[in-house]
This record gives structure tokens, sequence and C-alpha cells, in this order.
């Protein structure tokens, strides 16, 4: 199993401003992932970060708005840029510790005013 | 693309009722998942299948691979087991998830 944990765990922020979420892993991982999920919806995969290479980006996502870093097998950072209140969701990081067996960590939920 | 499909949406229930929750996919998967998430976000994977049945403690789980369809099973409910379930599924050689809608799980004492 894989123990992950988020920072912030919520943060209620301004339009306009920018805001980094972490993601630490207990042991190290190939794959990693960010999810977000908006108010009453399912989740939604933003990116898949890959240590030592760019991340991957899902359709409807891009890197000026959620530049996703991962700088070891252990940690990644994905920041959420000019925030509107739109992006009000949790955001989820998850990592693929196995074959088809993923770990999700404890959410982020952000609010933006 | 599959599309993964839970029901019900909404369910409340008395303490000790057996709960179901269905699970149903499009296109033939690698595995489903069983997850559940409480009301602060966080989500704990509670089951991963490929075949067949499992079960821990008062959870069960089952898949049906050619009807393409999983149920999840609580047993004696309890108001702590109150959290949206979720069903989730990749396929092939694709590690992506592609996940339901979630089924909100309200248990009354």
């Amino acid at each position: 199993s894989a123990v992950i944990s988020q920072k912030p765990s919520r943060d209620i922020c301004q339009r306009g401003t920018s805001l980094t979420i972490q993601c630490q892993v207990d042991s190290q991982v190939t794959m990693m992932f960010w999810y977000r999920q908006q108010p009453g919806q399912s989740l939604t995969l933003i990116a898949t970060a890959n240590q030592g290479s760019e991340a991957t980006y899902e359709s409807g996502f891009v890197i000026d708005k959620f530049p996703i870093s991962r700088p070891n097998l252990t940690f990644s950072t994905l920041t959420v840029s000019n925030m509107s209140p739109e992006d009000s969701s949790i955001y989820l990081c998850s990592v693929e510790a196995a074959r088809d067996t993923q770990y999700f960590g404890p959410g982020t939920r952000l609010t933006v005013l | 693309k599959n599309e993964v499909e839970q029901s019900p949406q909404n369910l409340t229930a008395q303490e000790g009722e057996f709960i179901t929750i269905n699970c149903s996919y499009s296109v033939g998967i690698s595995a489903l998942h069983w997850l559940q998430q409480h009301p602060g976000g966080g989500i704990v994977s509670l089951f991963m299948l490929s075949s067949g049945k499992k079960k821990h403690g008062r959870l069960i789980a089952t898949i049906n691979i050619q009807e393409k369809h999983s149920s999840l099973h609580i047993t004696a409910s309890h108001p702590r087991d109150s959290a949206a379930y979720i069903c989730a599924v990749s396929g092939g050689s694709n590690y992506k998830l592609t996940f339901g809608k979630g089924t909100l799980l309200t248990v009354n004492p």
C-alpha cells in the first residue's frame, strides 16, 4: 500500500491568485495523478506526472493554468494559477503503486472567492 | 470511451439494513474499483476486482464480467458507513480510471 498526504487540506483564496498543492507519498512510485472534483461531480483527471518528464495533460487542461512539478519519486506539486470561482473544487492526487491499484490522497478543498 | 453508470444516485437507509449499490460499464475492462469518499473529500480504495467476489468485513463486492456489472453490498449498515461510494474502471494497458458519478449513502440511526 501507499500512504499519501496533501497540503494544504483546505484553503480559501481570492480571485486572480495562485495556490500550490503538495502531494507526498511514503514510497517511491513512478506514476502520480492529479484529479479535480467539482461540486456535485465525479473525479476528472487533470494530468499524469512522471518523474523526470513533463506532465501529460488531459483534454481541457493546460500547463499554464495547472503547472505541475515532479522533482522526485515521492513528491509532486500542482499549482492552480490565476484562480476564478470556477476553480473551486477538491483536488486529489493519487499514485499507481501496482498495476490497476491506485491510492488516493485526502484531497485539498479549494474555495475561490 | 467507457461509460460508467451507478445506481441509485442517492440512498437513505436505517441502521442495520442491507445495502446494495450497482455499477455498470459499457466496454470491457481490466479492473473495477470501489472507492469511498467521506464528506471531507478524501478517498479510500475499498476493492479492486477483475473477477468474482471479494469480502472485507461487512463489505462485499461482486463483478460479472459478461454482464459488465458490479455490485457493492454493505451488511448490517451503520451510520459511519454514510459516505459517497464511487465505482471506477480501468481498461487494458490504459491505467486511466473512468469514474461513475457516485452514490451518496446516508444511514440513519
